[in-house]
């Protein structure tokens, strides 16, 4: 169980486009997923919380406009990454806390996406 | 100071050697503790949660200490299989309890 994924596992894009990233609970309902970003050899960044039916929470220093967080459902949060930029290029990746996972707050990782921007 | 801290390594051991990895963490009212480890480009993955009065996993042991907020992960045994990098997180303090994550250490281990 506790099972997420993302799609795409990676993609390659030339710069000024715009890619969308998909991150599913596969067998639990996530009320709150949450987007990372982590660079070669960093540690993993949160980037926003993600909250099903409400505005994602943007971490200080993340541009809300250029990383659109949309959570309409309780399986599905999707980040989009509007006109990419070679530094845009970075290892992203979701989790997702089970909405009746109680107290302990673990949160189950979907397996990323690599992102290259051209 | 960075929130949560570790020693970045590489740890390079022998098969069946003890390794033992430690964390520091700056805020006094975190409230959980894990270690997870990473494998070279994929997801991390919880290796475990540490509670106050430490806790053991087959070959994993982890401790915690609030007074000195320090963490401690040790592997005893350690296979080929350990290689990857450990990564020390903790939950702040809010409501949205974030995860704050250290850079991690990396180990590898060797034939």
């Amino acid at each position: 169980g506790a099972v997420v994924s993302q799609h795409p596992s990676w993609v390659i894009c030339k710069s000024g486009t715009s890619v969308k990233i998909e991150c599913r609970s596969l067998d639990f309902q996530a009320t709150t997923m949450f987007w990372y970003r982590q660079f070669p050899k960093q540690s993993l960044m949160l980037m926003a919380t993600s909250n099903e039916g409400s505005k994602a929470t943007y971490e200080q220093g993340v541009e809300k406009d250029k990383f659109l967080i949309n959570h309409a459902s309780l399986t599905l949060s999707t980040l989009t990454v509007t006109s990419a930029h070679p530094e845009d290029s970075s290892f992203y990746i979701c989790s997702a806390r089970d909405r009746y996972g109680g107290s302990h707050n673990e949160q189950f990782f979907g397996p990323g996406t690599r992102l290259t921007v051209l | 100071r960075k929130e949560v801290e570790q020693d970045p390594g590489p740890f390079n051991v022998p098969e069946g050697a003890t390794v033992a990895f430690n964390c520091t963490y700056s805020n006094s009212a975190s409230q959980s503790f894990f270690w997870y480890r990473q494998d070279c480009r994929k997801e991390p993955k919880l290796l475990m949660s540490v509670y106050s009065s430490g806790n053991e996993d087959g070959r994993f042991t982890a401790q915690l200490n609030r007074a000195s907020q320090y963490i401690s992960l040790l592997i005893r045994d350690s296979k080929l299989s350990d290689s990857a990098t450990y990564l020390c997180v903790v939950t702040n303090a809010g409501n949205n309890r974030k995860l704050i994550w250290g850079l991690g250490t990396s180990l590898a281990v060797n034939p």
